[in-house]
């Protein structure tokens, strides 16, 4: 099974809406990251996480960890289509990886 | 300053082939890791190289190999190559003493 968990799977939402997707951790989570990335492309650096409670904001898209609950959900203001993607959610690893859900793909319709 | 760089883009190879693909990391990082991404399995982590050496590797069978030169530009090689191969291969490097990742655009490989 997944290590790391994403829902939904898929997203679909009208242009100016708000969205929420989650990564939820079968293991202790340490720390983590978040990437977008457009099909076929590399991972683009979105924010990383490191202690229970944290929250960062950048432009529109704010990104919350729940230590106790093995859990770290992405929120998005007023969606753009430049929102959309795929947002990966990839978790530090004690051997030097990172582990990644499958992702959340978003769509946004203008 | 330059991402991380990945050559070639896209590569059809044919079953039995060989491969060799290159990453650049951004200066000055000296880990480079290897990562298999499909849409089955999603992303898998392949092999880590720190300082030369392969400090870690995930699970996958010995056809896929690795190696990181002296001025940490990585490559990796798969030998045999199967239908199932056909993935798209990511490379990230990582500054010393941090876990962020940074990521390259990837080498779309195809196995026909």
């Amino acid at each position: 099974s997944q290590e790391l968990e994403q829902s939904p799977q898929s997203l679909i939402v009208q242009e100016g809406k708000n969205l929420t997707i989650n990564c939820t951790s079968s293991k202790t989570l340490y720390g983590l990251y978040w990437y977008k990335q457009k099909y076929g492309e590399g991972l683009i650096f979105l924010m990383m996480l490191q202690k229970g409670g944290e929250e960062k904001s950048h432009e529109k898209i704010t990104a919350k960890l729940d230590e106790k609950k093995q859990q770290s959900s992405l929120h998005i203001t007023a969606s753009q289509p430049s929102h959309a993607g795929i947002y990966l959610c990839g978790a530090p690893r004690g051997d030097n990886r990172l582990a990644f859900g499958k992702g959340n793909q978003v769509v946004v319709i203008p | 300053k330059a991402g991380v760089t990945q050559t070639p883009r896209y590569l059809i190879k044919t079953r039995g082939q060989q491969v060799t693909l290159s990453c650049s990391p951004i200066s000055g990082h000296r880990s480079v890791s290897w990562y298999q991404q499909t849409p089955g399995q999603g992303l898998q982590f392949l092999f880590e190289y720190f300082s030369e050496t392969q400090r870690n590797k995930g699970n996958f069978p010995g056809r896929f190999s690795g190696r990181q030169f002296s001025n940490s530009r990585s490559e990796m090689n798969v030998s045999t190559l199967e239908l199932g191969d056909s993935a798209l291969y990511l490379c990230a490097s990582t500054p010393l003493g941090n876990t962020e990742a940074f990521f390259g655009q990837g080498t779309r490989l195809t196995v026909v």
